[in-house]
């Protein structure tokens, strides 16, 4: 069965500093995506960052970069220079591949940022 | 802009009082979803629609039922909500055969239950 594990409940950075949440995943398939999610206490879902299992190389998007480390089924969020509103819960997800229709989410790590 | 937009924002109803929660996407997605998400947990998928066939999870209460009338709109209907149902409740839609596209999420209907 597939499965998502986050397990930092909770982490605190400094403003302008980089902080990783961890993501570990299990999955028998071998075509996946993998996503990640940025929820404000506002409540909407704001997708970050995606990586395919067969892209060779880490996903960036501005501040975020994802550290894919295949063989360990890893795919961590490094965020950068910190901001205050980064302020929120982040949430790892995979989608089955083939065109499947199910994301299982993580239970989410919230990040607090210090100022 | 195309979006995902649920109505209402926030929703009060009273204990055993039918209520209906709506979505409505322009982004001619062929897949709605409905997540319920409780305080400080990862969204539950209760059930997702691919165009008009109906999926639903094996542990979804059968309180909960859904409409999918068209392409654009979706609705959540729980006919008698209990306490333990007040949460935020989540649309998405996707593009089936996309699997590399993220979700699109609506900005979710905060339920309360008096």
């Amino acid at each position: 069965a597939q499965k998502i594990t986050q397990t930092q409940p909770g982490m605190f950075v400094q403003e302008k500093e980089a902080v990783t949440l961890d993501c570990t995943y299990d999955t028998s398939d071998q075509s996946y995506g993998l996503f990640w999610y940025k929820q404000p206490s506002s409540g909407e879902m704001i997708f970050l960052i995606y990586q395919g299992s067969y892209d060779e190389q880490n996903a960036t998007e501005g501040r975020y970069s994802l550290n894919f480390q295949k063989a360990r089924k890893s795919a961590n969020l490094v965020i950068s220079a910190s901001q205050l509103g980064d302020s929120a819960m982040y949430f790892c997800a995979m989608r089955e591949g083939g065109g499947g229709f199910k994301t299982i989410f993580g239970a989410g790590t919230r990040l607090f940022v210090k100022a | 802009d195309a979006m995902v937009i649920q109505n209402p924002r926030y929703q009060v109803t009273q204990f055993g009082k039918p209520v209906t929660l709506s979505c409505s996407q322009t982004l001619n997605h062929n897949v709605m979803y409905w997540y319920q998400q409780k305080s400080s947990q990862a969204p539950k998928l209760l059930f997702h629609y691919y165009d008009k066939d109906f999926n639903n999870e094996a542990d979804t209460p059968d309180n909960f039922q859904s409409r999918r009338p068209n392409t654009s709109f979706c609705f959540l209907d729980i006919r008698s909500p209990g306490l333990g149902d007040a949460a935020m409740y989540l649309c998405a839609t996707s593009s089936w055969g996309n699997s590399n596209q993220p979700q699109h999420f609506g900005d979710g209907t905060r339920l309360s239950i008096l």
